[in-house]
C-alpha cells in the first residue's frame, strides 16, 4: 500500500526559504517509471503543479516558479526534500506531495493529505 | 508549455443528469499522458482517468474520459450525490487545468 506524508513548517516570514519533506512508503524511488510531485493549492484557488523527481533523479520544475525551487531525493530512501526561496504571502497554499507513474501513461495516482503552509509576518 | 483550459467553469446540475467537463490544450497532447482528478472539499484530489480514457482502480463506470490532440471530455452519465466536487484536468503529470466544479442545482 502506497502512502506519502508531507511535513514541514506551517508558518513561515515572508523572504524566508520554504522547506518540505515527503515521507513516503509502499514504493521505491529508484524503480523504473516511478516519480515524486508536488502540487500546492492557495484556499479556494485550483491546482498548480510545482515540481517532479524521478526515478533517474531527472528533475522538472513550473516555468513560472524555476528560479526559486529545489526538489531532490533525502538522505532516507523514503523521503522527497522540496524548497522554495524567496517565499511571499502568495505563496500561502496547501502543498501536496504525489507519487507518480510515468510510462505508457502519467499520472498521480496516491496523494499525501496536504500540509497548510502559510507565509506572513 | 502546455496551457489547459478547461469549461465551463462551474456546471450547475440536478442529480441523475449527464455532467460534460471540456479540458482544452494550448497545443497537442499525447492522450496517453491525459489524466483528470476529482477533488472535494478539504480531501486530497483522487485520480479518475488516466491515459485520457481509462478509469483508475475502483472508478465507477459512470465516468467516461475521452478526446484526442487538444480537446479533451470528461463525461459523469448519470450523477450521484457523492459525483459533486471540483474536477481538474492534467498533462503529463505537470500542468493542471483551472478546475471545473459540478455543483448541486
Amino acid at each position: 500500500q502506497i502512502t506519502l506524508k508531507e511535513s514541514g513548517p506551517t508558518l513561515v516570514k515572508p523572504t524566508q526559504t520554504l522547506t518540505l519533506t515527503c515521507t513516503f512508503s509502499g514504493f521505491s524511488l529508484s524503480t523504473s517509471g516511478v516519480g515524486v510531485g508536488w502540487i500546492r493549492q492557495p484556499p479556494g484557488k485550483a491546482l498548480e503543479w510545482l515540481s517532479l523527481i524521478y526515478w533517474d533523479d531527472d528533475k522538472r520544475y513550473s516555468p513560472s516558479l524555476r528560479s526559486r525551487l529545489t526538489i531532490t531525493k533525502g538522505t532516507s530512501e523514503n523521503q522527497v526534500v522540496f524548497s522554495m526561496t524567496n517565499v511571499d504571502p502568495v505563496d500561502t497554499a496547501t502543498y501536496y506531495c504525489a507519487h507518480l507513474v510515468y510510462g505508457d501513461s502519467t499520472y498521480f495516482d496516491y496523494w499525501g493529505q496536504g500540509t497548510l503552509v502559510t507565509v506572513s509576518s | 508549455e502546455i496551457v489547459l483550459t478547461q469549461s465551463p467553469g462551474t456546471l450547475s446540475l440536478s442529480p441523475g443528469e449527464r455532467a460534460t467537463l471540456s479540458c482544452r490544450a494550448s497545443q497537442s497532447v499525447s492522450s496517453s499522458h491525459l489524466a483528470w482528478y476529482q477533488q472535494k472539499p478539504g480531501q486530497a484530489p483522487r485520480l479518475l482517468i488516466y491515459g485520457a480514457s481509462s478509469r483508475a482502480t475502483g472508478i465507477p463506470d459512470r465516468f467516461i474520459g475521452s478526446g484526442s490532440g487538444t480537446d479533451f471530455t470528461l463525461t459523469i452519465s448519470r450523477l450521484e450525490p457523492e459525483d459533486f466536487a471540483v474536477y481538474y484536468c492534467q498533462q503529463y503529470g505537470r500542468a493542471f487545468g483551472q478546475g471545473t466544479k459540478v455543483e448541486i442545482k
